[in-house]
């Protein structure tokens, strides 16, 4: 079973047109779970932690919330140059220094 | 600011031969790790460093190995090199694991024929 699931895997919008990704994940007890951007050919981009439920950040039209099952990263009238694959992972308590991904999802917006 | 630097960019590999990853970073962090991403899978950690001579496994350590003699430099190495192995390899590094505000390489896509 993955232990972080991200939806949709991929997502079409029109330039203006809001709408939310999802990061659902299974661990055990949350240290941190984490948002990146990867642009092709690129490495990834850090953009948010989080650590506790209830916890929100934003960065220009992004925010990213998170409940304690699963984390949302917002994005308001997104522009053509938010298109990206923005990536999820999770760090688990324990002492680990392992973040487990999810797949991604490759998000395109449309001018 | 170079921040990570990853060689070489891309390469091409016949079965068997071997190679080094060479990742630098110029931030002074403590933690640096090695990932690979296959098409359509999350990125996995492979070796992962606390800070100088130290050293330990990921998810998928198996035909790799790595060092850590500085504290800047982390090179990879996969030794008989198999198809299995054709990947992009990402090298990153963080100040520390409760910050830990990862910086990526721009990646090393290696092909083994």
């Amino acid at each position: 079973e993955d232990q972080v699931t991200q939806s949709p895997e991929a997502l079409r919008l029109q330039e203006g047109e809001s709408s939310s990704l999802n990061c659902s994940y299974t661990v055990s007890g949350l240290r941190g779970l984490f948002w990146y951007r990867q642009d092709p050919g690129k490495g990834p981009e850090f953009l948010f932690t989080l650590y506790s439920a209830g916890e929100e950040k934003e960065k220009e039209r992004l925010k990213a919330t998170l409940t304690k099952k699963e984390s949302f990263l917002h994005i308001t009238a997104p522009k053509p140059e938010d298109s990206a694959t923005y990536l999820c992972a999770v760090q688990e308590q324990g002492g680990s220094e392992k973040l487990v991904f999810g797949k991604g999802m490759k998000l395109t917006v449309n001018p | 600011n170079a921040g990570v630097t990853q060689t070489p960019k891309f390469r091409i590999l016949k079965i068997g031969q071997s190679m080094t990853l060479q990742c630098t970073q110029d931030m002074n962090h403590n933690y640096m790790y090695w990932y690979r991403q296959d098409p359509g899978m999350g990125l996995k950690l492979i070796y992962y460093s606390v800070g100088a001579g130290i050293t330990d496994k990921g998810e998928v350590p198996n035909g790799y190995n790595v060092s850590r003699s500085t504290t800047e430099d982390f090179p990879l190495r996969l030794e008989l090199a198999a198809p299995s192995q054709t990947s992009v390899y990402f090298c990153a590094s963080s100040y520390s694991s409760t910050n830990t505000e990862a910086f990526f390489g721009q990646g090393t896509r290696l092909t083994v024929v």
